[in-house]
């Protein structure tokens, strides 16, 4: 079954528009959600780690926050750079692997 | 400057044929995985090994085949038996299971 769902599946915004990106999870025993961003054809490149709710990242227009059932990214006042597909994944307590939500691919107008 | 490196970008496989991915790795990271990418779907791991000499099956093992005989190397090896092959193949790093994974960029695999 599907444990972690990305919304929009699209974004489209004006530059300096900003927005959030939703991933949700339904899985218990979270150990850590992972945001990652991926350019066309190139591997994802890691932003953030959140480990329990209420835990916030932050790195230059982008936040990460973390409720108990969901992690949203805030992009403010993006920029055409930040046109890419972002995607999710959480770590359960008793795994070893990631599962990866679908993403969200983002795209800035100047 | 440390990273990790796949090879080739673009790989080509004739029916029947196995193929094999290489990635290597500069950042002394005891951990290594590889996914395979689809369009519109997360990431899938095949297989990921956590130690030299040391390797376990991940969700979608079915058809590839890996070896790690040095630290550095994790070589993923698509075989015939893999009857849908066509995607986007990336290989991971991390110091440890439980620290962030990082990407190289990737083997786009294609059938001729």
């Amino acid at each position: 079954e599907d444990q972690v769902t990305q919304s929009p599946e699209a974004l489209r915004l004006q530059e300096g528009e900003s927005s959030s990106l939703n991933c949700s999870y339904t899985v218990s025993g979270l150990r850590g959600l992972f945001w990652y961003r991926q350019d066309p054809g190139k591997g994802p490149e890691f932003l953030f780690t959140l480990y329990s709710a209420g835990e916030e990242k932050e790195k230059e227009r982008l936040k990460a926050t973390l409720t108990k059932k969901e992690s949203f990214l805030h992009i403010t006042a993006p920029k055409p750079e930040d046109s890419a597909t972002y995607l999710c994944a959480v770590r359960l307590s008793n795994d070893y692997k990631l599962s990866f939500g679908a993403g969200t691919t983002v795209t800035v107008r100047a | 400057d440390g990273g990790i490196t796949q090879s080739p970008k673009y790989l080509f496989r004739k029916e029947g044929q196995n193929v094999t991915l290489s990635c290597e790795q500069n950042l002394n990271h005891d951990a290594m995985y590889w996914y395979r990418q689809d369009p519109g779907q997360g990431l899938r791991l095949i297989y990921y090994s956590q130690i030299v000499n040391d390797f376990q099956k991940g969700d979608i093992a079915e058809g590839y085949s890996v070896s790690r005989e040095k630290k550095e190397s994790f070589p993923l090896t698509v075989t015939s038996a893999q009857k849908n092959p066509t995607a986007f193949y990336l290989c991971a790093s991390s110091i440890s299971t439980n620290q962030p994974q990082h990407f190289g960029d990737g083997t786009r695999l294609s059938i001729l």
